[in-house]
């Protein structure tokens, strides 16, 4: 089924390691999106892309780092991470920016211990 | 400063009656405004949306009703289904390349049988 897959589903870190979340889309959209979303803040942008090759910082961008060598995968990665990053992190691709929304992944959820 | 707003943390409503979730901005810029489904450990869903030079749009049981002046959009569902318990978050777009969907922080609706 078309759509946008996250691996991995879990992780549980301990503080200072690192990894990289990776997210994959089949339906050929330009832009991809990183959210983080937490108790009581609802979904705050962490980075996003507008194209291949391109990043560009969200709301929230510090700890992290992105790349999107290719145009349908988007990773995410934490080089060392603290316990303030746990959190579900979801990935979403679309058209544009604009109208048509976006279709989100199922989430990852990371535990920093 | 939080520029989509969602000051209802919690709605319920027993089935058959109207579910009415609110949604305040303060950028008068935005250019378009949805609403996504988010059920637990799955990704937020697309549920509609509707541009700024539009007071309402319907959707089957959902109807999203915006108002420029005040600032402020609703989504109602009728009638409300025990299915339709799930949070809800509203974003809302510049309309503009290279931006991204600005999301408030939820409201959790729970429709009783």
């Amino acid at each position: 089924n078309a759509g946008v897959t996250q691996t991995p589903k879990f992780r549980v870190l301990k503080t200072g390691q690192s990894m990289t979340l990776l997210c994959a889309q089949d339906m050929n959209h330009e832009y991809m999106y990183w959210y983080r979303q937490d108790p009581g803040m609802g979904l705050r942008l962490i980075h996003y892309s507008v194209g291949e090759g391109t990043t560009a910082k969200g709301e929230v961008p510090d700890g992290y780092n992105v790349s999107r060598l290719k145009k349908q995968n988007f990773l995410l990665g934490l080089e060392s991470a603290a316990p303030s990053q746990t959190s579900v992190y979801f990935c979403a691709s679309s058209w544009d920016s604009s109208f048509y929304g976006y279709t989100f992944g199922s989430g990852t959820r990371l535990t920093v211990v | 400063d939080q520029q989509v707003k969602q000051n209802s943390p919690s709605l319920s409503v027993q089935e058959g009656r109207i579910s009415i979730l609110n949604c305040d901005y303060t950028n008068s810029m935005f250019d378009y405004f949805l609403w996504y489904k988010k059920y637990p450990a799955e990704g937020p869903t697309f549920l509609i949306s509707i541009s700024s030079i539009k007071d309402k749009n319907e959707d089957g049981r959902f109807t999203v009703f915006l108002n420029k002046s005040a600032k402020h959009l609703s989504l109602h569902i009728v009638p409300s289904q025990p299915g339709d318990s799930a949070v809800y978050f509203c974003a809302a777009s510049l309309g503009q390349a290279g931006t991204a969907l600005i999301f408030g922080k939820g409201t959790t609706l729970s429709v009783s049988s």
